[in-house]
């Protein structure tokens, strides 16, 4: 059973550019969330796809968007890069709502460093 | 807005040794409570988690954590650590969202 993938592991862009990050959900899982990890700190919530439509965001600007396919996986899209957006960028799969199953499977995250 | 605080960022202990990591969170309604592990280069991994009835929760790995309501915590304790448990651990709450909400994490080290 395979968990939850996510490409690329690692990338190099600069400033300006525009990068899409893919995420293929544990199997069974619809619900696909992004996470932003910064260097030293916790992940922090960017948005959520169930049933291919945006369900809740974080604080985070419209330059990041998203989409869920009907296969259940799933791309972050960020464009205009800056500095601050280096990070890595996690996906986690999950029931809907995930609430009620208690437990988020996280992808081991696609490292974005900008330059 | 619902909140975690992890008061320590790095702990070393040696192995063998007991270990425990705080977690406070700031949550008006009755929280959901978790630990998650990050090993270097990989994932988070859920050890436990939290959502009503004994408050001493069992996990994997040897872990166990208590919600204390009246001090608005979730402490991770494990009596004996492995040298294979340095990793960086983070605490969360689900929000009113029912989104995660991360702790900054404490970075466990293990002497040999």
């Amino acid at each position: 059973d395979a968990g939850v993938t996510q490409s690329p592991t690692h990338l190099i862009k600069t400033r300006g550019q525009q990068v899409t990050l893919r995420c293929s959900p544990k199997s069974g899982h619809d619900t696909v969330s992004w996470y932003q990890q910064a260097l030293g700190q916790g992940p922090q919530f960017i948005f959520q796809y169930y049933e291919e439509e945006e369900r809740q965001r974080g604080n985070f600007p419209d330059r990041f968007s998203g989409h869920q396919f009907p296969n259940y996986s799933s791309e972050l899209n960020v464009n205009a890069l800056l500095l601050g957006d280096s990070a890595l960028y996690l996906c986690a799969s999950s029931l809907s709502p995930p609430v009620h199953t208690g437990e988020l499977f996280f992808g081991e995250g696609s490292r974005l460093t900008v330059l | 807005a619902q909140s975690v605080t992890q008061p320590d960022i790095h702990i070393t202990v040696s192995e063998g040794a007991s270990l425990e990591l705080r977690c406070n969170y700031s949550y008006g309604a009755t929280p959901y409570l978790f630990w998650y592990v990050q090993s270097p280069g990989q994932g988070l991994q859920l050890l436990l988690k939290y959502f009503s009835g004994d408050t001493l929760v069992q996990g994997i790995k040897g872990f166990e954590a208590e919600f204390k309501r009246s001090q608005s915590s979730f402490n991770l304790r494990k009596p004996s650590v492995h040298w294979s448990d340095a990793a960086e651990y983070f605490c969360a709450v689900i929000n009113y969202g029912q989104n995660f909400v991360f702790g900054p994490g404490t970075r466990l080290s293990v002497l040999p």
